[in-house]
């Protein structure tokens, strides 16, 4: 079974709002990942927090990891459109396994 | 500089032919994997490839076999395809576990 599952599913925000996902995780992990799919294309790489860490931040983006409720967050500030997208959790575990989560879709609207 | 490279872009086969996708990446990356895309369900990982000379399984890898040709490349082979191998695979590769994946623009197969 898949080891993250992001919450909400689907997410609708303004332009210029901010946009927060959660993905919750089963075991322990070497770090989290968050990547971001646009439609029809491949993943891409955002940020990468390790399990010793518990903020992180990429200009728009703020993650955070609590290891102790098995949970991370990924905030994007001022949303624009071009945020429209699916962003995914991925985990890092012992195994070396990149295991994804079934991910949110989120529509920033004009 | 062309990242990983996923050939075809589409496929379509019949029920019990058999093809393999081809998968290469030019930054010198020591982990490959092999993931697909079903709606609904996010990207499940099929193999992986840790460094060159080793693959392992992943979470849905029956019906499935891959090769890691060299550092380069990392090719994931359907026997005898069937309607329920209808998905889009992503080959991805990572310098080395531990640090972000970088993906191909991915495979869309459809098995009639």
């Amino acid at each position: 079974s898949q080891q993250g599952e992001e919450d909400p599913q689907a997410l609708s925000i303004q332009e210029g709002e901010n946009a927060t996902m959660n993905c919750s995780y089963k075991t322990s992990i070497n770090n989290l990942q968050w990547y971001r799919q646009n439609s029809g294309r491949g993943l891409v790489h955002l940020i990468l927090i390790r399990s010793n860490e518990r903020e992180k931040h990429s200009g728009r983006l703020r993650v955070t990891l609590d290891t102790s409720k098995k949970s991370s967050s990924l905030l994007i500030t001022a949303s624009r459109a071009a945020d429209t997208a699916s962003y995914f959790c991925a985990t890092d575990a012992d195994d070396y396994k990149l295991s994804f989560g079934a991910g949110t879709t989120v529509t920033v609207r004009a | 500089n062309a990242g990983v490279t996923q050939t075809p872009k589409f496929q379509v086969l019949k029920t019990g032919q058999s093809m393999t996708l081809q998968c290469a990446q030019d930054m010198n990356h020591n982990s490959m994997y092999w993931y697909r895309q079903d709606p609904g369900m996010g990207l499940r990982l099929i193999y992986y490839s840790a460094s060159e000379g080793t693959t392992d399984k992943g979470e849905v890898p029956n019906g499935y076999n891959v090769s890691r040709l060299n550092k380069r490349e990392f090719s994931l082979r359907l026997e005898s395809a069937a309607p329920s191998q209808t998905s889009v695979y992503f080959c991805a590769s990572s310098p080395r576990t531990g640090m972000g994946a970088f993906f191909g623009q991915g495979t869309r197969l459809t098995v009639v």
